[in-house]
């Protein structure tokens, strides 16, 4: 079935790091893929969404190319800061399906 | 913006009890999903709702049974709590043609 996976976390980075968050996903036809994200205590936000091949999401500063020739959505930012302290999860999915498939989360710490 | 309201942020059950966990929204979205959320395993689909007491069950429904009298709440039972059902509780809803999925607050639910 359709699945993702993403990189293991916790991910701890200094401030003004860069972030690369690795998501690969297995699907029998062409998903749409988003980065989704928590903040502690709180239900997930969308971040950031792609639709098609090629397409490049980004929001707040953070980015995200769908690669169909490496089915992969990596999540990258050039600078963390401590409020993106949070976990990140990717998902997909599958035109006229109602399930939307997520990765198991990565939580990302950054330090001052 | 899209509101979705869950009727609890934290709740303490016994084994045994039965436990209702509301999700209400207010944007007249068709889809409404109940999740858990646990670490390492991502979120898994419990149930889902595409219309006015209509459902479909997810990956995990054993234990859970849910509720779609009307349009803007949907309700997540556990008939007989057991331990194994403590967990994080999440709500989300999607318009139908629409890939965005806005998700409530939670409920961490523990089972003693």
């Amino acid at each position: 079935g359709d699945s993702v996976t993403q990189m293991e976390g916790p991910v701890t980075l200094s401030e003004e790091a860069f972030l690369t968050i690795n998501c690969t996903y297995t699907a029998t036809g062409y998903p749409s893929l988003f980065w989704y994200v928590q903040y502690p205590g709180e239900g997930l936000q969308l971040l950031l969404k792609a639709t098609k091949a090629d397409d490049k999401g980004s929001n707040k500063g953070f980015e995200a190319t769908y690669r169909k020739e490496t089915t992969s959505f990596h999540l990258e930012k050039g600078s963390v800061q401590v409020s993106d302290s949070a976990v990140y999860f990717c998902a997909l999915l599958m035109y006229n399906n109602n399930d939307m498939r997520f990765g198991a989360g990565t939580r990302l710490t950054v330090k001052p | 913006d899209v509101k979705v309201t869950q009727s609890s942020r934290y709740l303490v059950k016994r084994t045994g009890e039965k436990v209702f966990l509301e999700c209400v929204q207010d944007m007249d979205h068709e889809n409404m999903f109940w999740y858990r959320q646990d670490p390492g395993l991502g979120l898994r689909l419990i149930y889902f709702s595409y219309d006015v007491k209509m459902k479909e069950k997810g990956d995990i429904p054993e234990g859970y049974s849910v509720s779609r009298e009307k349009k803007e709440r949907f309700s997540l039972i556990l008939e007989s709590a057991s331990t194994n059902q403590t967990s994080m509780y999440l709500c989300a809803t999607r318009a139908n043609l629409n890939y965005e999925q806005y998700f409530g607050p939670g409920t961490r639910l523990t089972v003693t």
